[in-house]
C-alpha cells in the first residue's frame, strides 16, 4: 500500500483561503501528476510534472497551483479563485518510458467547503 | 485534446455472467489504453493495458480488445465474482512520456449474487 502518500486525509475549506494538499512519493518515480475525482465525472488531470522544477497544466488546472522542488514532493494548493473545490483529491507518480506506464495512485484528499 | 467517452455508467450482471464495458476515443495518435479498478474507498488501482499495437491481450478472467480503426476498446470480465465489485475507467493517452492520462467518467459494476 505505500509508496505515494497524501496527506490530510481530510481537509476543510473557508471561504476566500487557500489550502494545500501534500503528497509525497518514495518511489524514485520522475512523473507525478494532481487528478480531481468528482461523482460521476471521472478523474480530470489537474497538473503534472515530469522533472524537478518543471510543471504542465492539465485539463482543468484553473484555480490550483503547483510546486516541484523536490523529486518526491508535488504539493497541490487549491487558491481562493477556484469556485467549486469540494472534490476528491487524487496524486499519483509514475516513471517515465514507454516499458512502463502504470500509475500508482495514493489514498486521497476529500476537500470540502465550510 | 483526448476525450473518452465510457458506457454504460452502471452496469449490473448476476454473478458468473460475464461484463463488458466499452470506451470511444478522439485522438487517433493516442496509443495507450489501461484500464483501472476503484473499489469503495480505496485509491484506483491498474488491472490492465493494451498498446496500439496489439489489438487483443488477456490476464485470466479479464481481457481488453482494441479497435484503432473504429476508435474504440471495450474491457471483458468472464465468469464473474463478488470482488468484481467497483467502479472501472478506461482511459487513453497520446504520444508518450509522462503526459497525463484522460480518463472516462466510469462504470460501476454490480454483481448480483
Amino acid at each position: 500500500d505505500g509508496g505515494i502518500t497524501q496527506s490530510p486525509k481530510y481537509l476543510f475549506r473557508k471561504e476566500g483561503q487557500n489550502v494545500t494538499l501534500s503528497c509525497e512519493q518514495n518511489l524514485n518515480h520522475d512523473a507525478m501528476y494532481w487528478y480531481r475525482q468528482d461523482p460521476g465525472q471521472g478523474l480530470r488531470l489537474i497538473y503534472y510534472s515530469q522533472i524537478v522544477n518543471d510543471f504542465q497544466k492539465g485539463d482543468i488546472a484553473e484555480g490550483y497551483s503547483v510546486s516541484r522542488e523536490k523529486k518526491e514532493s508535488f504539493p497541490l494548493t487549491v487558491t481562493s479563485a477556484q469556485k467549486n473545490p469540494t472534490a476528491f483529491y487524487l496524486c499519483a507518480s509514475s516513471i517515465i518510458g514507454s516499458a512502463n506506464e502504470k500509475l500508482f495512485f495514493g489514498s486521497g484528499t476529500q476537500l470540502s467547503v465550510l | 485534446g483526448e476525450n473518452v467517452e465510457q458506457h454504460p455508467s452502471t452496469l449490473s450482471v448476476q454473478e458468473g455472467d460475464s461484463a463488458v464495458i466499452k470506451c470511444t476515443y478522439s485522438d487517433s495518435a493516442s496509443n495507450y489504453f489501461p484500464w483501472y479498478k476503484q473499489e469503495l474507498g480505496k485509491r484506483p488501482q491498474l488491472i490492465i493495458d493494451i498498446r496500439s499495437n496489439v489489438g487483443e491481450k488477456k490476464d485470466q478472467r479479464i481481457a481488453v480488445t482494441l479497435n484503432k480503426t473504429a476508435k474504440h476498446f471495450s474491457l471483458h470480465i468472464t465468469e464473474t465474482q463478488p470482488e468484481d465489485s467497483a467502479v472501472y475507467f478506461c482511459a487513453a493517452r497520446a504520444g508518450g512520456g509522462a503526459d497525463g492520462l484522460t480518463f472516462g467518467k466510469g462504470t460501476h459494476l454490480i454483481i448480483q449474487p
